[in-house]
C-alpha cells in the first residue's frame, strides 16, 4: 500500500462521541487526502492537505476536519459522529497530485 | 459540473472470456483519467494513468484506451484473479491540487 498506514482499521463507536483516524505515510509526499466509499456513491473527497498546515475542502467537508501537523500524518476528526458517518474512509497519497496511492482503509461504525 | 459514469455496474465473464469496461466522463479541460483497481476489504489499487486521446497503457491483460469523451478498459483471456471493482476517476475542473473525481465502479467477476 504504497508506505501508508491507517489507524485504527476498525471502528465502533457511540452517536455524539468524537473520533479521530489517522493516516501516516513513510513516503515523503506533499499531498494527503481523506475519502469516504459508500454502496451507491463511490469514493468522494472529505479534506485535502497539499503540506504541512495546509488543508482545503472536498465534496462532503461537513461534520469532518482535519490536522496535518508533520508531513508524514494527517489526521481525521469527527467531532461529534452521526450514524451517517459509518462508512469506509480512505486515505491516499500523492507525490505532485496526479497519481493518487491508497491505505487499506478504515472501517468506522457508528451506532 | 464534473462527472464520471460507469458501465456496466457489474459484468460477469467465464475464464478466457475477453471484454471491455466503459468510463465516460464529462470534465472541461481533462488533466488525466486514472484507473485502479479495488478487491473486496481493501483500498484501490493504481493501474494506469492517460493523458491524451489516443492514449493506452497496458498491464498483463488489461489495456486502457482514451478517447475525447471516454476510457475502455478492455480485458483479454481473464483470470478469476481479475475479479475485482475496476474505478475510474478524473481530476477536478480546474485547480492545481487533483482533487479526482471517481466513478461507482465495474464489478467484475470471473467465472473459472
Amino acid at each position: 500500500d504504497a508506505g501508508i498506514t491507517q489507524s485504527p482499521r476498525h471502528k465502533v463507536t457511540e452517536t455524539g462521541t468524537p473520533v479521530t483516524l489517522r493516516c501516516h505515510q513513510t513516503e515523503n509526499h506533499r499531498y494527503m487526502y481523506w475519502y469516504r466509499q459508500d454502496p451507491g456513491h463511490g469514493l468522494r473527497l472529505i479534506h485535502y492537505s497539499y503540506g504541512v498546515k495546509d488543508t482545503d475542502k472536498g465534496e462532503v467537508s461537513d461534520g469532518y476536519s482535519v490536522s496535518r501537523s508533520k508531513t508524514e500524518d494527517f489526521l481525521l476528526t469527527l467531532e461529534s459522529a452521526t450514524s451517517s458517518q459509518t462508512s469506509v474512509y480512505f486515505c491516499a497519497i500523492s507525490e505532485e497530485g496526479v497519481e493518487q496511492f491508497f491505505g487499506p482503509g478504515t472501517r468506522l461504525t457508528v451506532l | 459540473e464534473d462527472q464520471v459514469t460507469q458501465s456496466p455496474e457489474a459484468l460477469r465473464l467465464q475464464e478466457g472470456e475477453s471484454s471491455s469496461l466503459n468510463c465516460s466522463y464529462t470534465v472541461s479541460g481533462l488533466r488525466g483519467l486514472f484507473w485502479y483497481r479495488q478487491d473486496p476489504g481493501k483500498g484501490p489499487e493504481f493501474l494506469f494513468t492517460l493523458y491524451s486521446a489516443g492514449e493506452e497503457k497496458e498491464k498483463e491483460r488489461l489495456k486502457a484506451t482514451l478517447t475525447k469523451k471516454e476510457s475502455f478498459l478492455h480485458i483479454t483471456a481473464p483470470k478469476p484473479e481479475d475479479s475485482a471493482t475496476y474505478l475510474c476517476a478524473v481530476p477536478h475542473s480546474g485547480g492545481s491540487n487533483y482533487k479526482l473525481t471517481f466513478g461507482k465502479g465495474t464489478l467484475l467477476t470471473v467465472n473459472p
